[in-house]
């Protein structure tokens, strides 16, 4: 699996934009890069995952850089519920299913 | 559609005892991954079981078995307890399926403390 470097932790006022950066610079052609967060006292959730197109979804936008070297995570509006640990995961599915290699992450305080 | 259950909440025992861990898959879900969560540390993967077989282990002695029942609940079992046992541990449920992607749903763990 490849190594990832996530800042350890970022503030980000209420209602701005939150940008989590994520350094893979080891990742294989076919991993995904995939962004759990957790938020205190409760288990992983899913965010969000990416090959190589940026992703967008209900909870956020995923950009992946061109040469896939590293990712941004971004929440568009953070509110107070967004304070968790954030996770950035690369992984290539198949045999690693359901086996995801977590790091340190990055601690975001979401502050009024 | 029920979520990840896991029981007990919190759970103390002594060095050297044995514990067993209870994990309820979400509705549909065939696979079940335990992981162990250090204090301030990110997850670490224990093993796997899918369709009630052992299917991947991770950097974890064979005293940490379990079991997956016909209905896709799981066990934990941990024997020999160690003070290093300590920690929150999660199972996650998901169905495994030709080209499943790693979305992986987490129970809310299951505190242990060994005194």
């Amino acid at each position: 699996d490849a190594k990832t470097t996530q800042p350890t932790s970022m503030d980000c006022a209420e209602g701005r934009a939150a940008n989590l950066p994520c350094n893979h610079s080891t990742i294989s052609g076919n991993e995904y890069v995939y962004w759990y967060r957790q938020i205190h006292s409760q288990g992983p959730q899913y965010i969000i995952h990416g090959l190589k197109n940026n992703e967008t979804n209900e909870m956020a936008s995923l950009i992946i850089t061109e040469d896939r070297k590293s990712s941004t995570l971004i929440l568009p509006h953070a509110t107070l519920r967004d304070t968790a640990v954030y996770y950035c995961i690369p992984d290539g599915g198949g045999t690693s299913y359901g086996k995801l290699t977590f790091g340190q992450g990055t601690i975001l305080t979401v502050h009024p | 559609e029920t979520g990840v259950t896991q029981s007990p909440t919190h759970l103390i025992k002594t060095r050297g005892q044995q514990v067993t861990l209870r994990c309820s898959s979400q509705s549909g879900h065939n696979t079940v991954s335990w992981y162990q969560q250090a204090l301030g540390q990110g997850p670490q993967f224990i093993f796997q079981y899918y369709r009630e077989e052992e299917n991947g282990r991770g950097n974890f002695p064979p005293r940490f078995s379990g079991l997956q029942f016909p209905n896709y609940s799981s066990e934990l079992n941990v024997n020999a307890l160690e003070l290093d046992d300590s920690a929150l541990y999660l199972c996650a449920s998901s169905t495994r399926q030709r080209s499943s992607y790693n979305e992986q749903f987490f129970g809310p763990g299951t505190r242990l403390t060994v005194l």
